[in-house]
């Protein structure tokens, strides 16, 4: 059975600081990989795909990396900004479009 | 992207009442799912709703406790039946948009659901 993982489970860093959150999962057979962002009493928000065969993506500020492999992914974010404070999702489609997801990383970035 | 809208967006029920969950998407798609995230959880996913077939659902979730309907490629419905406190979460509906050689699924804003 997949089992997904973030570690932190919160963060809190001064605005403008670069940041990675991680993400790992146990099987390694998956389709892709999404990271998503989650505010309070809010839906999804999706900020990048990965495909299993790609190692990276990039939107903006942002920085997504793949090593199935090992089972990692990790999110860059840079120059870290008040407005980046959210919880932060990644989950893994292992077919048939049904996600797995880790428990999330809660971000706080203080001005 | 998709644009989905859900209803209600938040509701208090008394216990061994039912409620229903209307998800909305702005075009059509093949596959719809239902999503449950109990407090300070993630999420976890309760069925899959194929247009014209049985929703399928994953284990620990039985129809007779969340029945889906999918009238239709933009339209389906969760229904919570005989709802206990346990059953506080936030629901949420997803669609999977297909570009290139992958899928990216999106989600609604989701339904609060608290039970009293």
């Amino acid at each position: 059975k997949q089992e997904v993982t973030q570690i932190p489970a919160a963060l809190s860093v001064p605005e403008g600081e670069n940041l990675v959150l991680n993400c790992s999962f146990t099987d390694s057979a998956i389709y892709n990989l999404q990271w998503f962002r989650q505010d309070p009493g809010k839906g999804l928000t999706s900020l990048l795909l990965i495909q299993s065969s790609q190692r990276e993506q990039t939107s903006g500020r942002l920085n997504a990396s793949l090593d199935k492999s090992s089972g990692r992914s990790t999110l860059y974010i840079a120059a870290s900004q008040p407005g980046d404070s959210a919880t932060y999702l990644c989950a893994v489609d292992q077919g048939a479009q049904k996600l797995v997801f880790g428990q999330g990383t809660r971000l706080t970035i203080n001005p | 992207s998709a644009v989905i809208s859900q209803k209600p967006s938040r509701d208090i029920c008394q216990r061994g009442t039912s409620l229903t969950i209307q998800c909305q998407v702005d075009s059509q798609v093949t596959m719809m799912f239902w999503y449950r995230q109990q407090p300070g959880q993630s999420l976890t996913l309760i069925a899959t709703a194929n247009q014209g077939s049985e929703a399928t659902y994953e284990s620990g979730f039985v129809i007779d406790k969340f029945p889906i309907s999918r009238p239709n490629l933009t339209f389906s419905t969760l229904t919570v039946s005989n709802m206990s406190p346990e059953d506080s979460s936030i629901y949420l509906c997803s669609v999977a948009r297909t570009s290139g050689l992958y899928n990216e699924q999106f989600f609604g804003p989701g339904t609060r659901l608290t039970v009293l």
